[in-house]
């Protein structure tokens, strides 16, 4: 089954609104991650945030995790026509089974920024 | 600086062939991951690669199997390919492993058919 799960699944709105984006996951997680993907510059890494952190920021784009509730949210704000892609959250535990982490990936929420 | 190459980009083989697919790292990257994303189970962690040695490993069966060269380029081969192997494959570079921010290919698309 999914480790992370991405709420919701498509999401459509106007540009200059915010975006927020969910992620839940199972787990005991080392880090958190997310990432953009567009047809036009494939995936690209946004931001890592760690599991003793709370908040991350990085330009328009603010990520939060809790642990105890084990989900983490991705808030775009003043959303712009170029922020259309499909988001994905990626959780990296660590792993004793064999490998030393686990990186997986949930399904992606669709972002659509009309003009 | 160059950013991460993948090679071919797309790709057409039939059932029961063998693939192989190319990527190399940007310079000074150690460590090669690389992904399955299908639009039915998403995007899947396939293996690692640092310093040669493959370091993490995903859930996926030994018909997958990557080497990592000296100078960190990395190559993944798929034997006896099935339908349901279609996807697109990307890899990724990062200089201390998957977990920390990796920079990401365009990608191989295969189609099997």
């Amino acid at each position: 089954s999914q480790q992370g799960e991405e709420d919701p699944q498509a999401l459509s709105i106007q540009e200059g609104e915010n975006a927020t984006m969910n992620c839940s996951y199972k787990t005991s997680i080392n880090n958190l991650q997310w990432y953009r993907q567009n047809s036009g510059r494939g995936l690209v890494h946004l931001i890592l945030i760690r599991s003793n952190e709370r908040e991350k920021h990085s330009g328009r784009l603010r990520v939060t995790l809790d642990t105890s509730k084990k989900s983490s949210s991705l808030l775009i704000t003043a959303s712009r026509a170029a922020d259309t892609a499909s988001y994905f959250c990626a959780t990296v535990e660590f792993h004793s089974g064999g490998s030393n982490y686990k990186l997986t990936f949930g399904k992606g929420t669709l972002l659509t920024v009309n003009p | 600086k160059a950013g991460v190459t993948q090679t071919p980009r797309y790709l057409i083989k039939t059932r029961g062939q063998q693939v192989t697919l190319s990527c190399s790292p940007i310079s000074g990257h150690r460590s090669v991951s690389w992904y399955q994303q299908t639009p039915g189970q998403g995007l899947q962690f396939l293996f690692e690669y640092f310093s040669e040695t493959q370091r993490n490993k995903g859930n996926f069966p030994g018909r997958f199997s990557g080497r990592q060269f000296s100078n960190s380029r990395s190559e993944m081969n798929v034997s006896t390919l099935e339908l349901g192997d279609s996807a697109l494959y990307l890899c990724a570079s990062s200089l201390r492993g998957i977990g920390t921010e990796a920079f990401f290919g365009q990608g191989t698309r295969l189609t099997v058919v």
